[in-house]
């Protein structure tokens, strides 16, 4: 069974800041089966990003993803107002996993 | 504009049985593997398992095998997922969700997801 682990929980963050969150897998796992979504109030999840790094349609390109070994990160290069929501990452691969969010709070 | 659109909130009693909804608009829907999600406070998101509206292959995560049935209407472009016996800790949100791509076997991000169904269980 595969654990992703993100981490913060919370980030207080203002706009115009970076923001860094991290996911990391309880063992190796494929770049290619790493997705990240995005979670506002009232909404449904959107996909940001998937293949670790591949930008979904539409994604503006402040948001980011990279890798090293089992640690994955979404990389905001600089908030806007709509981008405080919780962050989810998602391993789609043969045993699928959710993390359990980072919220990025204004 | 692909969409999905799932049916609305439920209260229930603990025994009772339920189906939810999940329908899918924009694209051709029996081609692509369409999951359910759970969302609960204190486990966050949780995997349940796929089905292939093509020919109704389903997968089960283990923790939900047995307790829930995923099935699927294709000539409706309807998705659904079932309880027989609903207990108080089946309380959750519950996403319905398209898999990105087609012929990856299941195995790729959602996309779209759909605005959830909260099912509340109480006596």
């Amino acid at each position: 069974e595969i654990v992703l682990t993100q981490s913060p929980g919370t980030v207080s963050l203002s706009p115009g800041e970076r923001a860094t969150l991290s996911c990391r897998a309880s063992q190796t796992i494929s770049s290619s089966y790493l997705a990240w979504y995005q979670h506002a109030p009232g909404q449904a999840p959107r996909l940001l990003m998937y293949g670790t790094s591949n930008r979904a349609t539409g994604i503006p390109d402040r948001f980011s993803g990279s890798w090293s070994r089992t640690d994955f990160t979404l990389t905001i290069s600089r908030l806007e107002p709509e981008d405080f929501a919780v962050y989810f990452c998602h391993h789609y691969g043969s045993s699928p996993a959710f993390g359990q969010g980072t919220k990025v709070e204004i | 504009e692909v969409q999905l659109v799932q049916s609305g909130a439920e209260v229930k009693k603990p025994g009772e049985s339920l189906k939810i909804s999940c329908k899918g608009s924009g694209y051709t829907f029996s081609n692509y593997w369409i999951g359910w999600v759970r969302q609960t406070p204190g486990k966050g998101l949780e995997w349940m398992g796929i089905i292939y509206p093509g020919d109704s292959e389903t997968r089960y995560s283990p923790s939900f095998q047995g307790q829930v049935i995923i099935s699927v209407d294709k000539s409706n472009s309807t998705a659904y997922l079932q309880w027989s016996s609903l207990k108080a800790s089946d309380t959750a949100i519950y996403y319905c969700a398209r898999v990105g791509v087609t012929g990856v076997n299941g195995l790729a991000w959602f996309d779209p997801w759909g605005q959830g169904t909260l099912v509340t269980v109480s006596s």
